[in-house]
C-alpha cells in the first residue's frame, strides 16, 4: 500500500495560463475525491468518482475546471485560465467501497498563481 | 448545509499535559467523524473513524468520542508531546441522496506542545 500520491506537489504558474493535477489513489479504492484547501481553512469537497464515473460537483468547481478519471485508475484536475483566486493546495483523497470506510488523503499539490 | 466548529482555534500546551479539541456539527445525519492532522504544507493523516453508531475510538494516546444527538464530536490526547504538534480537523461524512459520501471539514486547531 503505497498511498494516494500527487503530482506536482508545488505548482507555479501566470494568471491565465492552464494547469494539470494527477492523482494516483491506492490501488484497490473505487471512490476518489478532490478537496480544495486555502490558508487556514479546512479543506472543501470539489468533485467525486466512483471508478470512472464522475458522480458529484460542488458548485465551487467552475466551467474553467474539469477532472477526469478514464480508466477508473488516476484522476487529473485542470484549471483552465487560472485566476489570483485558484491559489490553493488541491487534496486528492481515495476509499474502498462500502460505507463508512475512510478517506486517505494524498500530500496535495499547492498551486501559486502570479 | 452542514456546518462544522472547532474550537480552540489554537492551543499551547505544556509537554505531558492531556488536552481535548472540540468539533461541532450542525446535522446529525451523519455516517461517521473522522479527525485528521495535518502538519505544515503536507496532506492529511487519518486519526480516527467513529461510526455514526459508535460512542468512542482509541488508538494509543488518542480517543475520540462522538454524541450525534448533540451534534459534538471531543478528541483526547493523553500525556501530549512536541511531536504532536500540528493541525487537527474533524470532518463529518454528512448522509445525503448522492452515492458521495464527501466530507465536510471545520478549520482545524491549531496544536503546539511546548518541550
Amino acid at each position: 500500500d503505497t498511498g494516494v500520491s500527487q503530482d506536482p506537489r508545488h505548482k507555479i504558474t501566470k494568471r491565465g495560463q492552464n494547469v494539470t493535477f494527477r492523482c494516483d489513489p491506492i490501488s484497490e479504492h473505487n471512490r476518489l475525491y478532490w478537496y480544495r484547501q486555502t490558508l487556514g481553512q479546512g479543506p472543501e469537497f470539489l468533485t467525486y468518482f466512483q471508478n470512472e464515473a464522475q458522480l458529484e460537483k460542488s458548485r465551487l468547481l467552475s466551467d474553467r475546471f474539469s477532472a477526469e478519471r478514464p480508466k477508473g485508475s488516476f484522476s487529473t484536475l485542470e484549471i483552465q485560465r487560472t485566476e489570483q483566486g485558484d491559489s490553493a493546495m488541491y487534496l486528492c483523497a481515495s476509499s474502498s467501497p462500502g460505507q463508512g470506510q475512510p478517506q486517505h488523503f494524498g500530500d496535495g499539490t499547492r498551486l501559486s498563481i502570479l | 448545509k452542514q456546518e462544522v466548529t472547532q474550537i480552540p482555534a489554537a492551543l499551547s500546551v505544556p509537554e505531558g499535559e492531556n488536552l481535548v479539541l472540540n468539533c461541532s456539527f450542525t446535522d446529525s445525519a451523519i455516517y461517521n467523524l473522522q479527525w485528521f492532522r495535518q502538519d505544515p504544507g503536507k496532506g492529511l493523516t487519518s486519526l480516527l473513524l467513529i461510526q455514526s453508531s459508535q460512542r468512542e475510538q482509541t488508538s494509543g494516546r488518542l480517543n475520540a468520542s462522538l454524541d450525534k444527538s448533540s451534534g459534538r464530536s471531543t478528541l483526547y490526547i493523553a500525556a501530549s508531546q512536541p511531536g504532536d504538534s500540528a493541525t487537527y480537523l474533524c470532518a463529518v461524512c454528512k448522509i445525503s441522496s448522492g452515492s458521495a459520501r464527501q466530507l465536510t471539514f471545520g478549520s482545524g486547531t491549531q496544536l503546539t506542545v511546548l518541550p
